[in-house]
């Protein structure tokens, strides 16, 4: 099955700083979707991006599905980014969507 | 509106009892899924519905039973469980499967005792 990649696993940063979270896929996929994941366990969905750039806020992510990769940028971090960022992906002609084993960001105020 | 809705948030249950999990979403959605996330682990799929038809069963055991009444609806009937089926459960919904985005409910936390 397809291998989901996150990196690095854990990221511990001040207020303030500015992090790059990364996501390799080891097959073509039709979908890819960035979550972050709260203490209480909400999945929120931060982007749809299967390829191109897009930018909402402080975030934005950028998708390379010639290379398949995705990375997450967070500018100017805020204590309540802290959490889980997961990548999940959906080959083509597939339903399933593999998550990968996540990114736990910590920020420190 | 995004909303996927979850009852109960959280539930205990013994080994012999019978619980439902419910899910609800009002956006017109045709595929609906039951994941499963054990602690620090990323959530795997059990189950997809779509156009209220079961389409994927990631060989679950058949001590938890889906059912999709309609469109709008997600059950996960839990009989007979073991202490390491202990996991948060979230439901998700997407306009159709494969390329279509999935929105994620809050989750059920469930013990099993």
């Amino acid at each position: 099955g397809i291998q989901v990649e996150q990196s690095p696993p854990d990221l511990i940063l001040q207020e303030g700083a500015n992090s790059t979270l990364r996501c390799n896929f080891s097959d073509s996929v039709n979908n890819l979707q960035w979550f972050h994941q709260n203490p209480w366990g909400q999945l929120i969905n931060l982007f749809y991006i299967p390829s191109g750039t897009k930018q909402n806020g402080r975030l934005s992510a950028t998708t390379v599905a010639t290379e398949r990769y995705s990375l997450l940028y967070i500018s100017s971090s805020q204590t309540t980014d802290s959490g889980v960022y997961f990548c999940a992906v959906i080959i083509q002609g597939a339903q399933k969507l593999v998550f990968g084993q996540g990114t736990r960001l910590t920020i420190n105020p | 509106d995004t909303e996927v809705t979850q009852t109960p948030k959280h539930l205990v249950m013994g080994m012999t009892n019978k619980k439902s999990l419910k899910c609800e979403q009002h956006m017109g959605h045709r595929a609906m899924y039951w994941y499963k996330q054990k602690a620090k682990k990323p959530p795997e799929l059990m189950f997809v519905y779509s156009y209220e038809k079961l389409s994927i069963n990631e060989s679950v055991p058949s001590r938890f039973s889906p059912e999709c009444p309609n469109s709008s609806l997600l059950n996960l009937h839990l009989h007979a469980l073991q202490p390491e089926d202990s996991a948060l459960y979230l439901c998700a919904s997407s306009q159709g499967t494969g390329k279509a985005t999935q929105y994620f409910g809050p989750g059920t936390r469930l013990l099993v005792l």
